[in-house]
């Protein structure tokens, strides 16, 4: 199956500043990259993904990028806020699928 | 829409005890997973169906069994319950197809002791 490594796995940031997790993966078939959302004691939910055909996606403050060639996809949150505080999990898709899910960041925004 | 239901919430088994956890989706989605998550990591999949029918083994399947016998439900089952398998279980689903987002339920969180 797919290897998905994430990094780093906590992360403190000031209210305003950004935050930039990143990802790699091992499967080159791979073409599917979501990233969720965890608060503690919640469900994952999806805040962004991107697919293998752009290099970039954008929504308000998250950006995702994929550098398909080295294998890697970074999620970069602008402008900070406490709501940002939560798990932050990369996943990338392998057998047409199934999802594999790094270990996760666990983001700090102080105020 | 409720999304996907999972049932129950929260359980406490002994060891050796089975039990069933539920999951149910009212969005048509053909595919649905299970994961478990431990404390501090990632989501495992424990197994998977493509639809009604059709169900195959994840990266975790030992001492667990699963079934689909409708595209809306697709409950889990723990023989055997063992320490080892107090975890947060995930449930999901997603439509046909590649690159289709999951969408998770609430999780059971399970501890056996």
């Amino acid at each position: 199956g797919e290897n998905v490594e994430q990094h780093p796995s906590t992360l403190s940031v000031q209210e305003g500043d950004s935050a930039v997790i990143k990802c790699t993966y091992s499967d080159s078939a791979s073409n599917y990259f979501p990233w969720y959302k965890q608060e503690l004691g919640k469900r994952p939910q999806l805040i962004i993904d991107i697919r293998s055909n752009v290099g970039e996606k954008k929504d308000q403050r998250i950006a995702v990028t994929l550098n398909k060639t080295a294998k890697h996809f970074s999620l970069h949150i602008t402008e900070t806020q406490p709501e940002d505080s939560a798990v932050y999990f990369c996943a990338a898709i392998y057998n047409d699928y199934k999802l594999s899910f790094g270990a996760g960041t666990t983001v700090t925004v102080r105020a | 829409n409720a999304g996907v239901t999972q049932t129950p919430k929260f359980r406490i088994l002994k060891i050796g005890q089975s039990m069933t956890l539920q999951c149910t989706q009212d969005m048509n989605h053909n595919y649905m997973y299970w994961y478990r998550q431990d404390p501090g990591m990632g989501l495992k999949l424990i197994y998977y169906s493509v639809g009604a029918g059709i169900t195959d083994k994840g990266e975790v399947p030992n001492g667990y069994n699963v079934s689909r016998s409708t595209t809306e439900d697709f409950p889990l089952r723990l023989e055997l319950a063992a320490p080892s398998q107090t975890s947060v279980y995930f449930c999901a689903s997603s439509y046909l197809g590649q690159d289709q987002p999951q969408h998770f339920g609430d999780g059971t969180r399970l501890s056996i002791l």
